[in-house]
């Protein structure tokens, strides 16, 4: 399975600010999604990370807060805008492909608190 | 939709005894079913996960589930648990293209 990197892993930044998370990955990947894992939660699905065209969001989320980028199929950023006290989260990058046989690969994850 | 409820928020459970974390889907026509377990301060790794053929499934580390689609019920099992095994694990149902994850289960092994 894929081998993916995740970059802050751990985070404190001040509110009103923007922190932007890396997720690379060691081959290209049909299918890039970022979650968040809110304190004491399970995990709740931002978007999909689609190359080369604007991600899909779920319901709750919206880009201006947590715009999305994929460049190619190896890569992905999520940015969190404005932060309050509330963005304060696990925020995981996962990857599958076309077959999903494997299963779905899960980064390490960026530990974010927002002071 | 799918949907995933994992029935126990929190296993207390001693060392070498057996365990079942217990999960429920929602019907629906054909299912992907997955459990994956979060140790602390780390992501996320794939334990097992059924797809279709045998109702019974091994993963790693010792651990098994069965499909039952008459209860829509994927439980997770292990006949020994160790102290290592002091994790969340979390019941995923695929749908669309995404996991959508139930609750989770805090799993506490004592010595």
């Amino acid at each position: 399975s894929a081998v993916i990197s995740q970059k802050p892993s751990r985070d404190i930044c001040q509110r009103g600010t923007s922190l932007t998370i890396q997720c690379q990955v060691d081959s290209q990947v049909t299918m890039m999604f970022w979650y968040r894992q809110q304190p004491g939660q399970s995990l709740t699905l931002i978007a999909t990370a689609n190359q080369g065209s604007e991600a899909t969001y779920e319901s709750g989320f919206v880009i201006d807060k947590f715009p999305i980028s994929r460049p190619n199929l190896t890569f992905s950023t999520l940015t969190v805008s404005n932060m309050s006290p509330e963005d304060s989260s696990i925020y995981l990058c996962s990857v599958t492909d076309r077959d999903r046989l494997y299963g779905y690969t899960f980064g390490s994850g960026t530990r974010l608190t927002v002071v | 939709a799918q949907s995933v409820t994992q029935l126990d928020s929190q296993v207390p459970v001693f060392e070498e005894a057996p365990v079942e974390l217990r999960c429920n889907y929602s019907s629906s026509v054909s299912v992907y079913l997955f459990w994956y377990v979060q140790y602390p301060n780390q992501g996320l790794q794939l334990l097992l996960k059924y797809l279709s053929g045998s109702t019974l499934v091994k993963g790693i580390n010792g651990f098994e589930a069965e499909f039952n689609k008459s209860q829509t019920s994927f439980h997770l099992r292990k006949p020994s648990v160790h102290i290592s095994d002091t994790a969340e694990y979390f019941c995923a149902v695929y749908q669309g293209g995404k996991l959508i994850f139930g609750q989770g289960t805090e799993l506490s092994v004592k010595p």
